[in-house]
């Protein structure tokens, strides 16, 4: 079983739609976990970062983190044709070393 | 907004040559990363570097690459003798005391 699995799609929406974006991981180790915006031939952008389980909410974006079920998810609301990109979730056990370990990232398109 | 700066954007190399990639992290961060993409596939660790020296490394980071601060300001990673499956994206990254790790827009290395 991979570390850290995500349907790498891709998911076309129309806009204003809510996206949801979803990884399962195996580790139960890990206890931070990010959500990464990546364009096209670009660097990974921090969009959400949480600490164990739980909802974090961040404008039209919210994180959620269920460790008992080692899923967490990411949700766009109001979905705007400017958040087409990658979509990728890393994890880590410490957050001292800070080695991340990525999904294979989501594409996602949001068209007018 | 402090940001995490790599140069070259793109280098282009003949097997077997050295290559250096250089990355300016954000100033009052202290945790250095490296992570490579190979086309079309995850992002994946390979080395953290704190206080002057290598705190954790990948199976990926054998002899063949080496990382330095020379200075207050940058950080390299030099890769000895280049091979094929060089080839890829290599991200910079830094971490300052939140946690949160930003990455820089990443070097494009074509190993020829």
């Amino acid at each position: 079983q991979k570390e850290v699995e995500q349907d790498p799609g891709p998911l076309s929406v129309p806009e204003g739609a809510i996206v949801s974006l979803n990884c399962t991981y195996s580790n139960s180790a890990f206890q931070y976990f990010m959500w990464y915006r990546q364009y096209s031939r670009k660097g990974p952008e921090l969009l959400m970062y949480t600490y164990s389980s739980g909802n974090k909410e961040d404008g039209r974006f919210t994180a959620q983190v269920d460790k008992s079920s080692k899923y967490i998810s990411l949700f766009i609301r109001d979905s705007q044709p400017s958040d087409s990109a990658t979509y990728l979730c890393a994890m880590s056990q410490i957050q001292g070393a800070q080695k991340l370990v990525f999904g294979q990232g989501t594409r996602l398109t949001i068209n007018p | 907004e402090p940001e995490v700066t790599q140069t070259p954007s793109h280098q282009v190399t003949q097997m077997g040559q050295e290559v250096i990639l250089r990355c300016v992290p954000i100033s009052n961060h202290l945790y250095f990363y490296w992570y490579r993409q190979i086309l079309g596939q995850k992002v994946e660790f390979l080395v953290s570097f704190y206080n002057n020296e290598i705190s954790e490394k990948s199976e990926i980071f054998d002899d063949q690459f080496s990382v330095e601060r020379p200075d207050g300001s940058n950080f390299t990673l030099k890769i000895r003798s280049t091979k094929l499956e060089d080839s890829a994206m290599y991200f910079c990254a830094s971490r300052g005391d939140t946690g949160e790790l930003f990455f820089g827009e990443g070097s494009r290395l074509t190993v020829l």
